[in-house]
Order: C-alpha cells, then structure tokens, then sequence
C-alpha cells in the first residue's frame, strides 16, 4: 500500500563502512530524488532519476552512489563512511506534472559512530 | 539563484490562525508548495498553488502569493494542536524542488 517506501528505517554504523539504503515506489512515477535532512532539518536534494537516466546530481561526495535498476527502484549506496554523514535520507518520487508535488518516503535515519 | 528562507518559529494559541511566511528569489517557478513535517516522519504535500494565481484556498489552508515580492505565506485557520508540525515551503527550480529553512509551529492549548 505504501507509495514510497524505504529501508531500513534505522541504521547505525561506524566510520568507515559502507551502507545502502533503499527505496521503491508504486506510484508509476518516472522521477526519482533522494533528499539529505541535517539536524537543523535543512533539505537538500542531492539526486534525481528518471527513468534509470541520471539528471540531477548536486556537489555530493564521490562516496556517494545512487543506483536505479529501474524506474521504480532508487537505491543510495555510500562507502567510507564519515561522522558528516548522519542525517536523514529521504527518497522520493514525482509524476511529470509538477501540480502533484512530489510523495516522500517516511526517511532513514543513518548515525554514524 | 536558490533561496528560499522562512522564519524558524511560530507560537500560536488553540483557535487562533497561524500564518507563515516564505520568501523565494526565483521568478521562474511554475509552482509553489507548503509541506508539513510531523515528527519522526516524512513530508507530506499540503497544497500548492500555480505561479499565476495569487491566492488558494483549501478548507482551513489558505495560500497567497505575491508574486512581485516573491512572497508566499499559507494562513491556518482554527489552528489545532495536531497542527503541531515543521511547515516547509519549496520551490520547484528546473526539476528540482528548494526547500525553504522550515518554520515550526508550535500550537499552545
């Protein structure tokens, strides 16, 4: 039922690991975004897709790499990774017109340690 | 240019209308949007209005824009205690939506 859906919810880690994260929608949308909340709440988009095609992608480190094997299918994959790096992620995805907005996922909450 | 700034908080009592206030510095936008973040929770789309319009409502949600000052504001009537929240506005910039700062509501009973 959910539209946008990512897991985990939660991840804990230390430095230096690397991590995925993912995310799916079942809205038939064609782009797809993922979104870093700090902890000043600040958003700020950091990719976006569509359909698989890479369209959108702001001065994010190298560590960072998102992958699509499909259009409804946005993962986020970091290496290495840094304390600066604990926020939350959020996914999300949008129709081609704009008056819908865009559907979030609920978020993924990453600590680094 | 990117800004999109708000004031960061708001304090109103039960009953009263809140009114919140964005600022943008694109006047290319075709559209512009309120979200509202719960706690611990994603962003939920409230509304939005079209760049051509100058004012919106939507039952208790009214949005104005002024687009010559590049101001927008979304005025909540009867504000509730559920309305306790994170109100984002954003700004959509060639494919991409800008997020203003965020203003928390806080709604006092």
């Amino acid at each position: 039922d959910t539209a946008v859906s990512q897991t985990p919810k939660y991840l804990v880690t230390q430095m230096g690991n690397d991590k995925s994260i993912k995310c799916e929608q079942n809205l038939g949308h064609d782009t797809m975004y993922w979104y870093k909340q700090d902890s000043k709440k600040f958003l700020k988009i950091m990719f976006s897709y569509n359909n698989k095609e890479l369209i959108i992608n702001e001065t994010v480190p190298n560590r960072f790499s998102p992958k699509s094997p499909d259009k409804a299918h946005l993962n986020l994959h970091i290496n290495s990774l840094e304390l600066g790096d604990s926020a939350v992620y959020f996914c999300a995805s949008s129709p081609e017109s704009l008056n819908y907005g865009y559907t979030f996922g609920s978020g993924t909450r990453l600590t680094v340690v | 240019g990117e800004d999109v700034e708000q004031s960061l908080f708001l304090s109103v009592r039960e009953g009263d209308s809140s009114v919140i206030n964005c600022t943008y510095t694109d006047s290319s936008s075709t559209y512009l949007y309120w979200y509202k973040q719960e706690p611990g929770a994603g962003l939920q789309l409230l509304t939005y209005i079209f760049s051509n319009m100058d004012m919106k409502q939507d039952q208790r949600l009214t949005v104005l824009l002024n687009k010559k000052d590049k101001h927008l504001s979304l005025r909540i009537a009867d504000t509730q205690t559920g309305d306790s929240a994170i109100y984002f506005c954003a700004d959509d910039q060639g494919g991409k939506l800008i997020f203003g700062q965020g203003t928390e509501l806080s709604v006092k009973p």
